[in-house]
């Protein structure tokens, strides 16, 4: 069975303070492993994903499969990054996701 | 619209009615999923069809039926609900299940069964 855990359901930060949102995950083969998020009145969409290697907005992941995580990071919070953030895990033709963390940036 | 759209937006039903909720994708993809999203529960799949084969019933009740008439337009049928029922239903697409990770998800119907 594949199952993601997002352990935190929120996080608040400062402006320009480090954030890393945390998921593990588990599952026997090799899976992808996949962040979205979901901005205040708008659609889910996806953010990046492991593959890739790339840095959207600012924001990496790393997978890391000795301890099976895949956090996300992003050295200086910006008040536009405020919104919903599931990591999903890909397998067997399917997503699952995570519960979620909000996160907040204040100024 | 581009992208995958969804509606109705929003839908209160009784438990003795029947409704559909309806996606339409314009991506021009061949897979195309229903999920159920709650409160303080993540994101379930429920259905899934690939090139209008249903793939995958994550062990759905049978209140709620599927339909996929062709690549771009997705149905859920509904039928006799419960309260718990109520939540956000989203629909997404991708260019088949093999790219499953990267889903175009619409914006979602909110359903509120009375």
């Amino acid at each position: 069975a594949q199952r993601v855990t997002q352990p935190e359901k929120l996080l608040s930060v400062f402006k320009g303070a480090p954030v890393e949102l945390k998921c593990n995950y588990s599952y026997s083969g090799s899976p992808e492993l996949f962040w979205y998020v979901q901005y205040s009145r708008q659609r889910l969409q996806l953010l990046l994903r492991h593959i890739s290697r790339e840095s959207i907005k600012g924001f990496t992941a790393d997978l890391n499969k000795g301890e099976t995580s895949f956090h996300l990071k992003k050295p200086f919070a910006q008040e536009e990054d405020s919104a919903m953030y599931y990591c999903a895990l890909g397998a067997n033709s399917k997503l699952t996701f995570g519960k979620g963390i909000t996160l907040s940036v204040r100024p | 619209e581009t992208g995958v759209t969804q509606t109705p937006r929003h839908l209160v039903m009784g438990m003795t009615n029947k409704k559909s909720l309806k996606c339409e994708q314009h991506l021009g993809h061949n897979a195309m999923y229903w999920y159920k999203q709650s409160a303080k529960k993540p994101l379930e799949l429920m259905f899934v069809y690939n090139f209008k084969e249903q793939t995958e019933n994550n062990s759905v009740p049978s209140r709620f039926s599927p339909e996929c008439p062709n690549s771009s337009h997705l149905f859920l049928h509904l039928h006799t609900l419960q309260p718990e029922d109520s939540a956000l239903y989203l629909c997404a697409s991708s260019q088949d299940t093999q790219g499953q990770g990267r889903q175009y998800f619409g914006p979602g119907t909110r359903l509120t069964v009375t």
